[in-house]
């Protein structure tokens, strides 16, 4: 069964509106969770680093103003695309690991199609 | 700065054959590991098989086994006696163990496998 869920799965909405996508990790403790995004037929790059409990790390290029990640608890890290705009349009995904296990692979959720309008 | 190359775009296979999917990589540090994911068309990315840079013995899950040449810094995936529900992206990725836990993929090969 799924480890991490991701949610929701798709969102097309107008351009000008900010939109949530939540990552929760099931039956472990996730300190760091992963966002990524994916354009078609091109691979996953990494956005940034949620934290649990302190600001994520973004990759250079990523406008932290504009993907606002908050990571409240050891389950749920938020992903917030503000003020979307057609641009932003992509499929973005979340991974966790349960980091009590060794050489336990990062498991991703099942990814949310975002559609600017 | 470590790298994947997948210099594959796209693989056709059929049905009941083996088929090995070609990864390379580049770092500096000696701790790492090496993860490959499958992702079908629906998009979620499905663990398929992990090999660590000391382990001394290929690794192998079911029908899927990695060919490592860590001298060649290769870490190839063969598939063997494939099905039509193989046919997905295959993604290589590379984690730095005293790193973070941050993987970073490789552009991915497309397999078509064939009745």
């Amino acid at each position: 069964g799924a480890v991490v869920s991701q949610h929701p799965s798709w969102v097309i909405c107008k351009s000008g509106t900010s939109v949530k996508i939540e990552c929760r990790s099931l039956d472990f403790q996730a300190t760091t969770m992963f966002w990524y995004r994916q354009f078609p037929k091109q691979s996953l790059m990494l956005m940034a680093t949620s934290n649990e409990g302190s600001k994520a790390t973004y990759e250079q290029g990523v406008e932290k103003d504009k993907f606002l990640i908050n990571h409240a608890s050891l389950t749920l890290s938020t992903l917030t695309v503000t003020s979307a705009h057609p641009e932003d349009s992509s499929f973005y995904i979340c991974s966790a690991r349960d980091r009590t296990a060794s050489n336990q692979p990062q498991h991703f959720g099942d990814g949310t199609r975002l559609s600017i309008l | 700065a470590q790298k994947i190359t997948q210099t594959q775009p796209g693989m056709f296979v059929q049905e009941k054959e083996a088929v090995t999917l070609d990864c390379t990589y580049d770092t500096s540090d000696p701790s790492y590991g090496l993860f490959w994911y499958k992702q079908p068309s629906s998009g979620e990315m499905i663990f398929l098989i992990y090999q660590g840079s000391y382990d001394q013995q290929n690794a192998t899950e079911g029908r899927y086994s990695l060919n490592f040449q860590k001298a060649r810094k290769s870490a190839n995936l063969v598939i063997s006696a494939s099905q039509l529900g193989d046919s997905a992206m295959y993604f290589c990725a590379m984690r730095e163990l005293y790193n973070t836990d941050k993987l970073i993929f490789g552009t991915g090969t497309r397999l078509q496998v064939f009745p």
